[in-house]
């Protein structure tokens, strides 16, 4: 079956700390985007990516970091300059941008 | 740039009665309008998207929405809430500009035995 697998489901983190959340596609998409979601918020986009090797901040980015070394491969790691990282996060791929963005199970993370 | 409003951030509606999620747009016609839903600690589901073909649009799970361009809406509905409906509702409209997607709050939707 095709999909978009996060993990973990849930993570704890101690301040200070840096973590890395996980997004792996097998649909052979070339778009990959990472999103927040805050309770009573919409999504915010923290990066995406076009392309294998490239991509671009959006409006959220300070604090995290990403990677696209491999096609089916997202990872976003939350650095300790994040200063309120406790949240949803969701990982989603589209074919490009202008198509259907399709959506990974999400992690949790929680600060201690 | 675009923006995105749902109105109501929790909608509460009987078993059998008529569901109706809005959401307004800005001004600028946007290429794409989308409806998703999620259901608690899951991701983001598709259930319809609107690309001009044409303006009611049929999705998932018996929702469809209507585009109204001279209102600004994309308004979802379903004639006949079921239980398994309760989740909560996003609208997104796409930037003209990048394609980026603007996402509405969300509206929970509560249904009531």
């Amino acid at each position: 079956d095709g999909g978009i697998t996060q993990s973990p489901k849930y993570l704890f983190r101690k301040e200070g700390q840096n973590v890395t959340l996980s997004c792996e596609q097998n649909l052979n998409h070339d778009a990959m985007y990472w999103y927040r979601q805050d309770p009573g918020q919409g999504l915010r986009l923290i990066y995406y990516s076009q392309i294998v090797n490239d991509f671009q901040k959006g409006d959220i980015a300070e604090g995290y970091s990403v990677s696209r070394e491999k096609k089916e491969s997202f990872p976003l790691t939350v650095t300790s300059a994040q200063k309120n990282p406790t949240a949803f996060y969701l990982c989603a791929s589209s074919r490009g941008l202008t198509d259907t963005q399709y959506f990974g199970p999400g992690t949790r993370l929680t600060v201690l | 740039a675009q923006s995105v409003t749902q109105l109501g951030s929790h909608v509460s509606v009987s078993e059998g009665a008529l569901v109706l999620l809005r959401c307004n747009y800005s001004s600028s016609v946007p290429p794409y309008l989308f409806w998703y839903v999620q259901y608690p600690n899951q991701g983001l589901q598709l259930l319809l998207k609107y690309t001009s073909a044409a303006t009611l649009v049929k999705g998932i799970n018996g929702f469809e929405a209507e585009f109204k361009k001279s209102e600004t809406s994309f308004h979802l509905t379903k004639p006949s809430a079921h239980m398994s409906d309760a989740a909560e509702y996003f609208c997104a409209v796409s930037d003209r500009s990048n394609y980026q997607l603007i996402w509405g709050a969300g509206t929970k939707l509560i249904i009531k035995p």
